[in-house]
């Protein structure tokens, strides 16, 4: 079974850039989230979908970052501009939904802002 | 909302023996406690999860606690080896929604 694929790996941009997240699911899985990392910190749910619906957004800091999954399969993060607050490892994480909760996470995107 | 408190930050013991991590959480309605294992540079990855209608969970060497009325569970890990060394994070949630998790522990096992 394929894992959640997410790109970039890597990604360092200046301060006030724009910057964007890709994340592809496991196959049939349909609550995908999005997860901020700081570095010696847990990951911190930034927004969860459900198909393509927003289930939780309420960390998500909407001035500057949204998030989309139109088919209500892969799901893309954008950040717009970039803060030097936003260097973390960006986690898209899938799980079956359906009372099934164990979430199976990407590789991440190690985002450095200067 | 959920606040997940984890503890100790820092953890070295000496391979063969065991470790606990120790972890509250703070709304009573929170049903799902998945502990996670993040190796340096790596994603984190399910090791054992419980839900509030059991008191224990065992899987090998790896066991997990749960005390609903004092609200805060544990990771037991036995007989450890090398490769356990990694950061574990303690998670809870109310059915999936808004996973909240602990400021992590960095294990490390001395061979």
């Amino acid at each position: 079974e394929a894992g959640v694929a997410q790109s970039p790996r890597y990604k360092i941009i200046e301060k006030r850039q724009s910057v964007a997240f890709w994340c592809n699911p496991i196959s049939g899985h349909a609550t995908l989230y999005w997860y901020q990392q700081i570095l010696g910190q847990g990951p911190k749910l930034l927004i969860q979908f459900q198909n393509n619906g927003v289930v939780d957004d309420s960390q998500l800091p909407k001035d500057r970052f949204s998030a989309e999954r139109l088919k209500g399969v892969d799901s893309t993060l954008k950040i717009q501009p970039a803060k030097l607050e936003d260097s973390a490892v960006y986690l898209c994480a899938s799980s079956p939904g359906r009372g099934k909760e164990k979430l199976f996470f990407g590789s991440g995107t190690q985002l450095s802002v200067l | 909302g959920e606040n997940v408190e984890q503890h100790p930050s820092t953890l070295s013991v000496q391979e063969g023996d065991s470790a606990v991590i120790k972890c509250t959480y703070s709304d009573s309605a929170s049903n799902y406690f998945p502990w996670y294992k993040q190796e340096l540079g790596k994603r984190p990855q399910l090791i054992i999860d419980i839900r509030s209608n059991v008191g224990e969970k065992k899987d090998q060497r790896i066991a997990v606690t749960l005390n609903k009325t004092a609200k805060h569970f544990s990771l037991h890990i036995t007989e450890t080896q090398p490769e356990d060394s990694a950061v574990y994070f303690c998670a809870a949630s109310e059915s999936a929604r808004q996973l909240t998790f602990g400021s992590g522990t960095q294990l490390t096992v001395l061979p």
